[in-house]
């Protein structure tokens, strides 16, 4: 367990439906991560969140959106999906505190998202 | 945004050491080197990370060329469940938190029995 908790663990969905997945961050860390990884692809980072603030932008399409709550935990919102949004999303967390590169990454188990 | 350049794929002996190259000659000084591995079906895990001098943990090692622009993960002795995709990234060690950071294809570590 690396104290990053992400549910569900799986997804199955229809074409055009909403969807949303959840990360629990590591206790004490304030910044929240989203990747998106497909098959065989690379981990793509979708966007950053620091102490409920949007931080950093990606490759992130507009029919998603996420947000970080007061008690620090994320939602990644998926609408409209379309078959290519399969993929692993994987969400992370990091103390990021003045100095983000002196901290590691703590990754969850990824929510594994099958668009049918 | 800074990038780091990896081989695609290396493969190993089991119990043998293994060297794993990572070019970033556009690092700037504030830049932390960061190591993850992916298993298959898993989340990333944190390796190893360093700003100038060598590092040691249970995991790995890291080796940073005194000009900063490669560094080198070193697994001492390789088992069959070091068979993983490795990530090199940098990430910005000034505060902030604003953290933007792109994985690379990584280098997929075959290990030989």
């Amino acid at each position: 367990d690396s104290g990053v908790t992400q549910t569900p663990k799986h997804l199955i969905t229809a074409t055009g439906q909403r969807v949303t997945l959840r990360c629990s961050p590591r206790s004490g860390d304030l910044s929240v991560y989203w990747y998106q990884q497909s098959l065989d692809q690379g981990l793509q980072f979708l966007i950053q969140y620091y102490n409920g603030e949007e931080r950093a932008k990606g490759n992130i399409l507009e029919r998603f959106s996420a947000q970080q709550f007061p008690d620090l935990h994320s939602e990644l919102n998926l609408s409209s999906l379309e078959l290519g949004d399969s993929a692993l999303y994987f969400c992370a967390s990091s103390v990021a505190l003045g100095g983000s590169g002196r901290s590691g990454y703590t990754f969850g188990s990824g929510t594994r998202l099958t668009v049918v | 945004d800074a990038k780091t350049t990896q081989p695609n794929s290396m493969e190993s002996n089991e119990e043998e050491p293994v060297h794993l190259p990572c070019n970033h000659s556009t690092i700037s000084g504030t830049d932390y080197i960061h190591w993850y591995r992916q298993l298959p079906s898993q989340g990333p895990e944190y390796v190893i990370h360093g700003l100038t001098s060598n590092v040691n943990n249970r995991m790995a090692s890291l080796a940073i060329a005194e000009d900063r622009k490669s560094s080198t993960l070193i697994l001492h002795r390789a088992t069959l469940r070091d068979a993983a995709v490795y990530y090199c990234i940098l990430r910005d060690g000034v505060g902030t938190s604003y953290d933007k950071v792109i994985f690379g294809p990584g280098t997929s570590l075959s290990v030989i029995p």
